[in-house]
């Protein structure tokens, strides 16, 4: 079965560029969550869907995060512009009851 | 404010002995906790859990202990292998029909060979 699918798996980028993150959830999976790990704060989420909606976003940094997902199996996450501290590993996850499933994360680095 | 927490952010152990990773939650009303493994270049992977109507949940060398009244579990490896090293993240769903886990920060296990 395939699992949770993130694109790029790694991406470096200029401070100041657009960068669009990318992730199929597992198929009949009702929910979709963005995490991004860094050394300070673990694994910190940013933002869920559940059935396609946004639930929670408190978790994302700034207005140069947004998030959205068209249909049940996509979702992208935008960073515009980006910056340095952006530099983290960031995961995608989707769950139908209580056991998330992670993907292998995309490994973006703003320089 | 972190809901779940890990207090060592690393653990080495010689192969062959016990690893206890140890995690505390701040929320009572949690009622089911996870444990997820992380290897290097890899999403975390879903390890082991327990309900809050248990105080053991055992799955091979695998075994987490619940203590409600300290609002304390841990996970114990025995024997430890020099595959088990790896970041371990324990988790609790948010409550209130929300689908989403609250993570503490990890522990990084080396098992020395």
């Amino acid at each position: 079965d395939a699992g949770v699918i993130q694109s790029p798996r790694h991406e470096v980028t200029e401070m100041g560029q657009e960068v669009t993150l990318r992730c199929k959830p597992i198929s009949g999976h009702n929910s979709l969550f963005w995490y991004r790990q860094t050394m300070m704060r673990g694994l910190e989420l940013l933002i869920y869907f559940n059935n396609n909606v946004p639930i929670d976003d408190s978790g994302m940094p700034e207005d140069r995060f947004s998030a959205k997902m068209p249909n049940a199996s996509f979702s992208t996450l935008k960073i515009q512009p980006s910056e340095p501290r952006d530099s983290a590993v960031y995961f995608c996850a989707s769950s139908l009851i209580n056991t998330i499933y992670f993907g292998e994360g995309s490994w973006l680095t703003v320089v | 404010d972190q809901q779940v927490k890990q207090n060592s952010p690393s653990l080495s152990v010689q192969e062959g002995r016990i690893s206890i990773l140890n995690c505390d939650y701040t929320n009572s009303m949690f009622d089911y906790f996870l444990w997820y493994k992380k290897y290097p270049a890899e999403g975390p992977t879903f390890l082991i859990s327990i309900s809050s109507i248990k105080d053991k949940n055992e799955d091979g060398r695998f075994t987490v202990f619940l203590n409600k009244s300290a609002k304390h579990l841990s996970l114990h490896i025995v024997p430890s292998q020099p595959g088990d090293s790896a970041v371990y993240f324990c988790a609790a769903p948010a409550l209130f029909g929300a689908n989403n886990l609250f993570f503490g920060t990890g522990t990084r296990l080396t098992v020395i060979p």
